[in-house]
């Protein structure tokens, strides 16, 4: 079936870059997602991707998406402390795979944290 | 305020009880999601439905039951054939299923405990 994989633990010091990795199977989804867990609360969609695009930036995040090896990274810049947290990273379901077509398939998060 | 809620935030279930987790939407979403989340886990999908009374499986349906006589409400009810239901529960809602970008909106989550 589709399976989204993500490093669950990433750790970095404030102030440097964090760079998110994850790897998709489905080379025909349309869209790609980034979502932020705090601790004890649910998903909030940070941003996302079209599949025609390689990148895309919006303030401290840039998105990169490289469709021939099925690569997706988030990338922030001045990591805060604030940025601590799960990410995870989603495709759009085809339905190529079995399943429905349109329902998200997660990965299982990266923890991110971050020192002072 | 649009947005999901769900309802309780902390709930405790006995050995052999069978309790339901709420779950309401005022988006006007056609599609809602329950996810079970464990630790090194990540989400997995539990039930769907894309409309109105319909709702499908997902990955791990067993000993769980979903109803959705309307389309803001989808509650999840957790059975004693659950035999871990130990977990965080997550509801989500999406536009639908379509082509176009399906933002998945969540709530906040209900932690479910066994005592």
């Amino acid at each position: 079936g589709e399976d989204v994989e993500q490093s669950l633990f990433l750790s970095v010091r404030e102030g440097d870059s964090s760079v998110i990795n994850c790897t998709y199977t489905d080379s025909s989804s349309t869209y790609l997602y980034w979502y932020k867990q705090e601790p004890g609360a649910g998903l909030q969609l940070l941003t996302y991707i079209f599949s025609n695009m390689d990148m895309k930036q919006d303030q401290r995040l840039t998105v990169l998406l490289n469709k021939k090896d099925k690569h997706l990274s988030l990338r922030i810049a001045d990591t805060q402390t604030g940025d601590s947290a799960i990410y995870f990273c989603a495709e759009k379901g085809t339905g190529n795979y079995g399943g429905s077509q349109g329902n998200l398939i997660f990965g299982k998060g990266t923890k991110l944290s971050v020192k002072p | 305020d649009g947005g999901i809620t769900q309802s309780p935030k902390y709930l405790f279930r006995k050995e052999g009880q069978n309790v339901t987790l709420s779950c309401e939407q005022n988006l006007n979403h056609d599609a809602m999601y329950w996810y079970r989340q464990d630790p090194g886990q990540g989400l997995r999908l539990i039930y769907y439905s894309q409309i109105v009374n319909d709702f499908q499986k997902g990955d791990i349906a067993e000993g769980y039951s979903v109803s959705r006589e309307k389309k803001e409400s989808f509650p999840l009810t957790v059975t004693s054939a659950q035999k871990n239901p130990t977990a965080f529960y997550l509801c989500a809602s999406t536009t639908g299923t379509g082509k176009s970008n399906t933002e998945a909106f969540f709530g906040q989550g209900t932690r479910l405990t066994v005592v």
